[in-house]
């Protein structure tokens, strides 16, 4: 039972440089998230999906982009890479109500 | 809106001390609430969970109860392990509204010294 994964686990991105955080779960969730965790703090939601088709920003979208084409996959776009965009990310699936399946995290570094 | 209040951290005590760590909440609804723990350079991982008030969740030792009239979730632990060493995350989840999306805290990093 894979349960959330995510792929790369380490990243070095040049500024400017663009790629995918890939995401997926073999659970049948219809509720997808990512997150950024910041060195020392808490999470933040960056964009999230209640199902194949729909998605919706959270509290830091500048930046990134989504898409959810299957219940299974949820990549994220980091385009044109800043040094404010290193940080953990994590992604995350649910089915309502019964709390959050975390992803082991992809750690970003822009140079 | 939806909030979850923890306590500040950071949190040090020695192997076998008593745990609370505090979270509050506020909600417009009835919510779930839940524990989450992250270890040292992992993803969280849902420690328990309580989904109406007075359940009491309880995972490996660590035990929450669910008070609607204090609006609380204290995460307990009555003698704590060095790999108990973690991040702790109360959240709250409001079946039906906000979209399916949780409400984390902050987080609180404990650190248990041999």
């Amino acid at each position: 039972n894979a349960g959330v994964t995510q792929t790369p686990k380490f990243r070095i991105l040049k500024i400017g440089q663009s790629m995918t955080l890939q995401c997926a779960q073999d659970m049948n969730h219809n509720y997808m998230y990512w997150y950024r965790q910041d060195p020392g703090m808490g999470l933040k939601l960056i964009y999230y999906s209640v199902g194949a088709g729909i998605t919706d920003k959270g509290e830091v979208p500048n930046g990134y982009n989504v898409s959810r084409s299957t219940t299974e996959d949820f990549p994220l776009r980091l385009e044109l890479a800043a040094p404010s965009q290193t940080s953990v990310y994590f992604c995350a699936s649910s089915s309502e109500g019964y709390g959050y399946t975390f992803g082991s995290g992809t750690r970003l570094t822009v140079v | 809106g939806d909030s979850v209040t923890q306590m500040e951290g950071p949190v040090t005590l020695s192997e076998e001390a008593f745990l609370t760590i505090n979270c509050t909440y506020t909600a417009t609804g009835y919510p779930s609430l839940f524990w989450y723990v992250q270890y040292p350079g992992e993803g969280l991982q849902l420690l328990l969970k309580a989904t109406k008030a007075d359940d009491k969740g309880s995972n490996k030792g660590f035990e929450a109860t669910y008070r609607k009239e204090t609006t609380s979730f204290h995460l307990e632990k009555g003698s704590v392990q060095v790999s108990d060493s973690a991040v702790y995350f109360c959240a709250l989840h409001d079946v039906g509204t906000n979209a399916g999306k949780s409400t984390f805290g902050d987080g609180t990093t404990l650190t248990v010294k041999p």
